[in-house]
């Protein structure tokens, strides 16, 4: 079974500076997708940015972009220009590419932007 | 506008009673997941549905029972049998049909046992 670990409980980053988020994920799986999901106080669950395993490009949604390490199975999310919208819960997860469409999660980050 | 319905937001439940949350989506997704969040922890899957009238259980169903009458409507029954059901769940849903279509989410509903 798939497994996803996000190693930081909780992180701080002064506004406008950059954080990144650690994740680690387990699989025998060749393809696979990875994603980044934000869960602010609302508890609303929203897609920040997602990787395809079979892509070398790191992919990037303006201030967001990640460091998909494959063959060490590593997944960190990069925001850059910290907000104060930026804070909340992130959590990362594993979805496979075939068989049942579901999604792993790790435990979340929580992530507190300081003005 | 297109979404997922989730209701009630707040239940209560008292013991050895059956609830049951509803999860509404308009999107003409074809697959639908319920997942269970407790607090300061990730989302664990309890049911999913690929297709109508077919469901098969997550990491945790024991408890917890679903039907998939309809392509838009995925219910939740949390039972007796479930010993700690105090958490906030969280409707799913998806194209199914292409693992990397993104899959979108309700706005949750807490349940509380009094």
């Amino acid at each position: 079974a798939q497994t996803v670990t996000q190693s930081q409980p909780e992180m701080s980053v002064q506004e406008a500076e950059t954080v990144t988020l650690s994740c680690t994920y387990d699989t025998s799986e060749s393809d696979y997708y990875l994603f980044w999901y934000k869960q602010p106080p609302s508890r609303q669950m929203i897609l920040v940015i997602r990787q395809e395993a079979y892509k070398q490009q790191n992919a990037t949604e303006n201030r967001f972009s990640v460091n998909f390490q494959k063959a060490a199975k590593s997944f960190s999310l990069k925001i850059s220009d910290s907000q104060l919208g930026d804070a909340a819960m992130y959590f990362c997860a594993y979805r496979r590419f075939q068989g049942a469409q579901k999604l792993v999660f790790g435990q979340g980050t929580r992530l507190t932007i300081n003005p | 506008d297109g979404g997922i319905t989730q209701s009630p937001k707040y239940l209560f439940r008292k013991e050895g009673q059956n609830v049951t949350l509803s999860c509404e989506q308009n999107l003409n997704h074809d697959a639908m997941y319920w997942y269970r969040q407790d607090p300061g922890q990730g989302l664990r899957l309890i049911y999913y549905s690929q297709i109508v009238n077919d469901f098969q259980k997550g990491d945790i169903a024991e408890g917890y029972s679903v039907s998939r009458e309809k392509k838009e409507s995925f219910p939740l029954t949390v039972t007796s049998a479930q010993k700690n059901p105090t958490a906030f769940y969280l409707c799913a849903s998806s194209t199914g049909q292409f693992s990397g279509n993104t899959i979108y989410f309700g706005e949750g509903s807490w349940l509380t046992v009094v």
